[in-house]
């Protein structure tokens, strides 16, 4: 079966940083691209972050772009998202989401983390 | 950037009916159009993708049709647990990627 576990959300005020763990078991985590998609509270989905099987390529939406960085550790079948500077608009919850490479929708999902940027 | 428009914003259908969802594209996405549904509290699930096939697991009484800028999920008799919230999601010309702002299913 597979799983994606998030991990690493919380409260954090504007300027800090957080890093967003995603922890995948139950298939071949080395060979599919993995994405951060977001959703702020009551709000839609936005694809803020992506990298693919390698981590030779790295995307980044431009909401995000020179704050947050995406890396990947396929000997531990872990996803990394290290948020810096964080803003008030980046309050969301934060999931982790698989593609297949080939085409880039999202087949398996995490549960989420909630992540709170607050004074 | 694509804009995806759903409609309607909110659609209420009785248990056992059809609905059906539109997604329209400001350009053409060609078939690389997905759908997702999501449930208070959960992550989104995938049901459509390459506009028209199920995802693994996904009942038959979910279709998708369309290509181009014009989409159709429909529901062919709608059971208790489909009543949520419904996105379509463009990956045509990703980078970037857009979703649609969503429909939400109501019980009538």
């Amino acid at each position: 079966e597979v799983q994606l576990v998030e991990s690493g959300g919380g409260l954090v005020k504007p300027g800090g940083s957080l890093r967003l763990s995603c922890a995948a078991s139950g298939f071949t985590f080395s060979s599919y691209s993995i994405n951060w998609v977001r959703q702020a509270p009551g709000k839609g989905l936005e694809c803020v972050s992506s990298i693919s099987s390698s981590g030779s390529y790295r995307y980044y939406a431009d909401s995000v772009m020179g704050r947050f960085t995406i890396s990947r550790d396929n000997g531990k079948n872990s996803l990394y998202l290290q948020m810096n500077s964080l803003r008030a608009e980046d309050t969301a919850v934060y999931y982790c989401a698989t593609d297949p490479g080939s085409r880039h929708y999202f087949e398996y999902w995490g549960q989420g983390t909630l992540v709170t940027v607050s004074s | 950037e694509i804009v995806m428009t759903q409609s309607p914003a909110t659609l209420s259908v009785s248990p056992g009916e059809r609905a059906t969802l539109s997604c329209r594209a400001s350009q053409s996405v060609s078939s690389n159009l997905a759908w997702y549904q999501q449930k208070p509290g959960q992550a989104p699930r995938l049901l459509i993708y390459g506009a028209s096939t199920r995802a693994t697991g996904i009942p038959a009484r979910f279709s998708g049709s369309g290509s181009g800028t014009e989409f159709t999920l429909t529901i062919s008799s709608l059971q208790s647990e489909d009543f949520a919230v419904y996105y379509c999601h463009q990956y045509n010309n990703w980078p970037p990627d857009t979703f649609g702002q969503g429909t939400k299913l109501e019980i009538k």
